[in-house]
């Protein structure tokens, strides 16, 4: 069945270090995107793509970047960690209708 | 002002009740509305998509768009233990989802 993986499920890092997430799906979707979830905000767009070599800044974009080599693949790097930047990471997909289907998650922890 | 709202609740409801949830917005951009069901410590999934203004019934899930109101509802009838979750109102526009904050809903046995 086609799926979308998260990886680290779990991640403890700390201050100013590189940290990147990887999201791997097999739909074939052409549109990702990586959401932050904290409580009492919901879900925040980080960066989102539509295709390869695509992408885009979201709602809140500061300190994170992404890169789509290919279609299956929308790694999340956090440049330079910080504790404001502990949350849970989730990846999504979507076929190019509103759509969209997530990953587990990552639980980040900066320290 | 957030583009999407929605009461973070808590609701606790019993067995069987009719659990009802809704969302208000304000951009006029938005063409596509859903509802996530996102379990503790799992990833949204989705529940119901609509595009248009009225109801669309699929099983016990009712899901009510009004535009003209930018109001958005979900309707949960003959609620069971298993609907215990948290419900994500989420809008788009070129692809990208604005979400509300999520309302807890507890089913009590």
């Amino acid at each position: 069945d086609a799926e979308i993986t998260q990886s680290p499920r779990h991640k403890i890092t700390e201050t100013g270090r590189q940290v990147t997430l990887a999201c791997h799906q097999t739909w074939n979707h052409n549109n990702m995107f990586w959401y932050r979830q904290d409580l009492g905000h919901g879900l925040r767009l980080i960066h989102y793509s539509y295709g390869v070599h695509d992408t885009n800044k979201g709602e809140v974009s500061d300190g994170y970047s992404v890169s789509r080599s290919n279609t299956e693949d929308l790694p999340l790097t956090l440049e330079s960690a910080a504790s404001s930047q502990t949350s849970v990471y989730f990846c999504a997909s979507g076929a190019g209708t509103a759509e969209a289907f997530f990953g587990q998650g990552t639980r980040l922890t900066v320290v | 002002q957030k583009e999407v709202e929605q009461d973070p609740g808590p609701l606790s409801v019993p067995e069987g009740a009719i659990v009802s949830l809704n969302c208000t917005y304000s951009n006029s951009a938005f063409q596509y509305f859903m509802w996530y069901r996102q379990y503790s410590r799992k990833g949204p999934e989705l529940l119901m998509y609509t595009y248009s203004s009225g109801n669309k019934e699929d099983g016990r899930f009712t899901a009510q768009v009004d535009k003209s109101s930018k109001y958005i509802s979900l309707f949960i009838r003959d609620s069971q233990p298993s609907d215990s979750a948290t419900y994500l109102c989420a809008m788009s526009y070129d692809y990208k989802l604005s979400f509300g904050a999520g309302t807890t809903v507890t089913v009590r046995a």
